[in-house]
């Protein structure tokens, strides 16, 4: 049964202070590893798409990396705004339309 | 603009009753989805229709059964058999051959 767990569960940062979200995950051949930003009340906003080992994707002051056991999600100096849950998904290959999810770090930056 | 809406944002339901959720997509998009979302855990797949008249389960089918008459259209319905139905509901949708998944802003339905 495919798995992926988040952590930490709760991350507080101060404004300006990097830090990197875990995701790991077992799964029966890797189609793709998601992110996705959610905010209180709100459907997931897609973030990136990896789908090899080695492979680095960058957006503002995100970046996401890939390993054959686990992503992480690099934020370097965050300001508030970024502030929300972050939620990990991997997508099984053998044409699996199900994508099993994580249950989020949720990040605070504190001004 | 394209995108997912989801009908109605709160929603609130009586023992015994059924209640449907609504999803409309513009984006022309082929495979469309039912997430359930609860607090501590991650989202579970309930249905999923890839063409317009099919459909398949996902891990929590039961109590919920879905139609796909149009390809803009994937509607829930959240059955009285369904005996904890509480949760933010989220529909997504994806073109076939794509990775890229679009979620709608949710529904949020409490039993009274």
């Amino acid at each position: 049964e495919d798995q992926v767990t988040q952590s930490p569960e709760a991350l507080r940062l101060q404004e300006g202070e990097s830090s990197s979200l875990n995701c790991s995950y077992t799964v029966s051949g890797l189609r793709g590893l998601f992110w996705y930003r959610q905010d209180p009340g709100k459907g997931p906003e897609f973030l990136f798409t990896l789908y090899s080992a080695g492979e680095e994707k960058e957006k503002e002051r995100l970046k996401a990396t890939l390993t054959k056991k686990e992503s992480f999600l690099h934020i370097t100096a965050p300001k508030p705004e970024d502030s929300a849950t972050y939620l990990c998904a991997v997508q099984a290959d053998f044409g699996n339309e199900k994508l099993t999810f994580g249950t989020g770090t949720r990040l605070t930056i504190i001004p | 603009d394209g995108g997912i809406t989801q009908s109605p944002k709160y929603l609130f339901r009586k023992e015994g009753q059924n209640v449907t959720l609504s999803c409309e997509q513009n984006l022309n998009h082929d495979a469309m989805y039912w997430y359930r979302q609860d607090p501590g855990q991650g989202l579970r797949l309930i249905y999923y229709s890839q063409i317009v008249n099919d459909f398949q389960k996902g891990d929590i089918a039961e109590g919920y059964s879905v139609s796909r008459e149009k390809k803009e259209s994937f509607p829930l319905t959240v059955t009285s058999a369904q005996k904890n139905p509480t949760a933010f509901y989220l529909c997504a949708s994806r073109l076939q051959g794509s990775y890229g998944y679009t979620f709608g802003s949710g529904t949020r339905l409490t039993v009274v």
